[in-house]
């Protein structure tokens, strides 16, 4: 299995709070993800990192923010977290595409979040 | 808009069944398909496919990918209980610092014993 920790892996908290889940990963793999899982969507990307303090936005990255001081952390921030951002949140990694091929990203088991 | 449609939602079927997943898309700047098993946690990587009519196959799993037309199915032969899960199919889609994985909504599929 990939070694990727997500923590927490429950959390309930209050409209109006701020939240971060944190991803650690022990693979030195250079590209990290935040995905979030809701029912009839499957999973979409919130943000993704490339590097070191190197992020871009996914398709609903708004109402959230992430940071990456070093290769092995990558963290998402709820600023004042609502109820439409309950959800299962997954991170994933992978490594560098390399010649042109693909490589596939493997996920960490991720954090159920209930906002309240 | 980029999308990715898996058919059916869901299925039941008896050990010992065959099923065949499908998974249709019309997606941007493709670079490969991926399917992921989901049980009650972090899906689990099956296939990358990037090459039209050429399968891959993982003891009762197989894959395939058709470019032209914009689809790909999973087979699962001989269907034992362990492999009631999400189904997930991914396209990869290539962006200007990275890649990243558009979804389906994912096929339920339940073996009953």
């Amino acid at each position: 299995d990939a070694g990727i920790t997500q923590s927490p892996r429950h959390k309930v908290t209050e409209t109006g709070t701020p939240v971060t889940l944190r991803c650690h990963q022990t693979e030195n793999h250079r590209y990290m993800y935040w995905y979030r899982q809701d029912p009839g969507h499957g999973l979409r990307l919130i943000h993704y990192s490339y590097g070191v303090k190197d992020t871009d936005k996914g398709e609903v990255s708004d109402g959230y923010s992430v940071s990456r001081s070093k290769t092995e952390d990558f963290l998402l921030t709820l600023e004042s977290a609502t109820s439409s951002q309950t959800s299962v949140y997954f991170c994933a990694i992978s490594e560098s595409p390399w010649r042109g091929s693909n490589q596939p990203q493997h996920f960490g088991d991720g954090t159920r979040l209930s906002i309240l | 808009e980029d999308k990715v449609v898996q058919s059916p939602l869901s299925l039941v079927v008896h050990e010992g069944d065959t099923v065949t997943l499908n998974c249709s898309y019309e997606v941007t700047n493709f670079r490969s398909l991926l399917w992921y098993k989901q049980e009650k946690k972090a899906p689990t990587f099956l296939f990358m496919l990037t090459s039209s009519g050429i399968e891959k196959k993982s003891g009762r799993l197989s894959s395939i990918l058709d470019k032209k037309e914009l689809f790909s199915i999973l087979n699962i032969t001989a269907t034992q209980t362990g492999d009631s899960a999400v189904y997930l199919c991914a396209v990869t889609q290539a962006m200007e610092y990275g890649n990243k994985l558009v979804f389906g909504a994912g096929t339920i599929l339940r073996v009953k014993s």
